[in-house]
């Protein structure tokens, strides 16, 4: 079983819906929770980061951990064509700098 | 800020010679930066951690002599892929941390834009 697992998809979305991803892993020491976005050939850029369980909102963007369940979600509401880009959750253990990373969400929002 | 390049952006080399990423914080000293390796539709896996002045960190199952890091500087690391073979054409992304941003124990990477390597 990997760390992290991620659904690669890819999800196509109209513009407008309300987009719902997850990730699950299996490290119980994960202690912040990560999501980047990515757009094609580019780097990783940080949306949110949460620290242990509970949610968080910026903006159209939420993130929700459930350290239980070991499931995280992000949800972006009213998404716009500019939100397509590839997805990362991305986790790290208290005290370690070294970020475990799902295989990413291809997300495209349709006009 | 808390911007981070990279050159080449891409690059194409023949089987057996030797390629040159470079890696720099543009704004801000990064004591550590980290190479990642993105394989098509796989996630980032970290290659090795740079400290500045010191040996570099490789994580399990990365040859050291084939991937020569160097981290002379506070603002440059770089990644040197030694007799590049077609298996190691891919997606190689650099991160910075930030020494002086910890907010709730939490130290952010800022990723440089990658650089594409394609050996012939």
């Amino acid at each position: 079983q990997k760390e992290v697992e991620q659904d690669p998809g890819p999800l196509s979305v109209p513009e407008g819906a309300i987009v719902s991803l997850n990730c699950t892993y299996s490290n119980s020491a994960f202690q912040y929770f990560m999501w980047y976005r990515q757009y094609s050939r580019k780097g990783p850029e940080l949306l949110m980061y949460t620290y242990s369980s509970g949610n968080k909102e910026d903006g159209r963007f939420t993130a929700q951990v459930d350290k239980s369940s070991k499931y995280i979600s992000l949800f972006i509401r009213d998404s716009q064509p500019s939100d397509s880009a590839t997805y990362l959750c991305a986790m790290k253990g208290a005290g370690s700098y070294q970020l475990t990373f799902g295989k990413g969400t291809k997300l495209s929002v349709i006009p | 800020g808390a911007v981070v390049s990279q050159h080449p952006s891409w690059v194409i080399c023949k089987s057996g010679t030797s390629v040159k990423i470079e890696c720099r914080s543009l704004d801000f000293q990064a004591t550590t930066m980290f190479w990642y390796r993105q394989f098509p539709k796989q996630s980032l896996m970290l290659m090795a951690t740079s400290n500045e002045g010191s040996k570099a960190t490789y994580e399990q199952g990365v040859e050291k002599d084939k991937f020569l890091i160097n981290h002379a500087s506070l603002t440059l690391s770089t990644l040197t892929v030694t007799s590049a073979h077609p298996e190691d054409s891919s997606f190689y992304i650099c991160s910075a941390l930030t020494s002086g941003r910890v907010v709730e124990g939490f130290n952010e990477q800022f990723f440089g834009p990658g650089t594409r390597l394609t050996v012939l």
